[in-house]
């Protein structure tokens, strides 16, 4: 199984300034299409989780352009460029890239 | 406007059986895939199984393979899960998760149903 490993556990987080996600995999998941099979969904308190990036740096449809996804490989950046109060709740990484679906243990962003 | 309603989430004790249902509006079903993820309580997610557009095609997470099968009809625009032998690690909320076009994530998320095995 892959395993995803994101940093930090928790992320204290002041309005109108960046913050950053860190995800790892075990395994590569880079595609023989050239895409690599990483999500990262929001999931707010109290809610259901909600898309943001996809194919590792796709934003999906209705996403702030202050979300960005990069990275390749084994190694994985979610960047929020000016963090709005909106932004908290638990960000989650994950792969599709094979059975069974992995995410990571997720990254709690709260405002200080 | 995209909608997904599960149901079926109930108290039921270990060695029990629920089935849960994934109905769903706003989109054509048949075209697309569908899975069930969920989340112990505190927990973060973890996927639980996957089925294609047409349903052939079914995949599990190994702890609840055998025990738990997923299925869909298309006519009615439905997904199921239908759990058996349940363990108290099987309790958490249950989302059932829109596969997009082209396979690669969860466009759309139900807002959950709560399985409790006590």
């Amino acid at each position: 199984d892959i395993v995803m490993t994101q940093s930090p556990l928790s992320l204290p987080v002041t309005p109108g300034e960046p913050a950053s996600i860190s995800c790892r995999s075990s395994q590569s998941l880079l595609h023989r299409s050239g895409n690599n099979y990483l999500d990262w969904y929001l999931q707010r308190p109290g809610q259901s989780p909600q898309p943001l990036i996809y194919l590792g740096s796709n934003r999906a449809s209705g996403v702030p352009d202050r979300f960005s996804g990069s990275g390749s490989g084994t190694d994985f950046t979610l960047k929020i460029s000016r963090v709005e109060a909106e932004d908290v709740g638990v960000y989650y990484c994950m792969q599709v890239l094979q059975t069974p679906l992995t995410f990571g243990g997720g990254t709690k962003v709260e405002i200080k | 406007e995209v909608q997904l309603l599960e149901s079926g989430g109930d108290l039921v004790q270990p060695g029990g059986s629920l089935r849960l249902s994934c109905t769903v509006s706003g989109f054509t079903f048949s075209t697309y895939a569908m899975n069930w993820v969920r989340q112990a309580p505190g927990k973060g997610l973890e996927w639980v199984s996957s089925i294609s557009g047409g349903g052939s095609n079914t995949y599990y997470l190994d702890s609840v393979k055998g025990r738990f099968t997923i299925s869909r009809d298309n006519l009615k625009n439905t997904m199921y899960l239908q759990m058996n032998s349940l363990r108290a690690e099987d309790t958490a909320v249950y989302y059932c998760a829109k596969v997009d076009g082209n396979g690669v994530y969860y466009d759309y998320w139900g807002q959950g149903t709560l399985v409790t095995v006590s």
